[in-house]
């Protein structure tokens, strides 16, 4: 079965400084992975995508996000934070349905909350 | 703006009340989706519609019924709901390609999801 585990709950960092929010998965090759956004009382956000072969993936608002398939891992970076980062981030895995069709489940990490502070 | 259309916002229903919640969406994707999310919780998958017809049930209760009229809408009908399904209910949609084909990680894109709150 896919999965992901998101390692921390919340985060805090201070305005300007690095974002880091890591997520591992489990998953048959290849991944299709995710990266969402939510603020409150709103709905999900794509902030990026996995492409297959690639290793540094660019996503909106200055995330981005590193697969290391050695590590199972595709942890979420920003340089610098701003204020208006602070939401909700989750990362997914999504099982194609039968068929080689791209569709399916998406399963979610439980979230990590980031908080920043001036 | 978001490109999925999510009606109501907010649903308040009493236990024996009949409430349907609508999705829209005009990117012409042919897989739509409905999630429930607690608070708290990520969101769980409920039903899966490809080229309006049910692909996924993952085991929902009878009281959620769901109906895709056409490849742009998205219905949840619900009946005699119980405290417990008080949540966030997200609709998404994404494109479907026929596997292997460049650029074939189709995201969903998610509405912004109605609110429901069950007395």
């Amino acid at each position: 079965a896919q999965s992901v585990t998101q390692l921390g709950s919340h985060v805090s960092v201070s305005e300007g400084a690095l974002v880091l929010l890591r997520c591992n998965y489990s998953s048959s090759v290849p991944p299709y992975l995710f990266w969402y956004v939510q603020y409150p009382n709103q709905g999900l956000q794509l902030l990026l995508k996995y492409t297959t072969g690639a290793t540094l993936v660019k996503g909106i608002n200055g995330f981005e996000a590193e697969f290391k398939k050695s590590e199972t891992s595709f942890h979420l970076t920003k340089p610098s934070a701003h204020m208006s980062d602070a939401a909700e981030y989750f990362c997914a895995v999504r099982r194609n349905n039968a068929g080689g069709t791209s569709y399916g489940k998406l399963t979610f990490g439980q979230g990590t909350i980031l908080t920043v502070h001036p | 703006d978001t490109e999925v259309t999510q009606t109501p916002k907010h649903l308040v229903m009493g236990m024996t009340n009949k409430k349907s919640l609508k999705c829209e969406q005009h990117m012409g994707h042919r897989a739509m989706y409905w999630y429930k999310q607690k608070a708290k919780k990520p969101p769980e998958l409920m039903f899966v519609y490809s080229y309006e017809k049910l692909s996924i049930n993952e085991s929902v209760p009878s009281r959620f019924s769901p109906e895709c009229p056409n490849s742009s809408l998205l219905n949840l009908h619900l009946h005699a709901l119980q405290p417990e399904d008080s949540a966030l209910y997200l609709c998404a949609s994404s494109q479907i390609f026929v596997i292997p084909v460049p650029n074939s990680n189709q995201p969903q894109h998610f509405g912004d999801g109605t609110r429901l709150s069950i007395l």
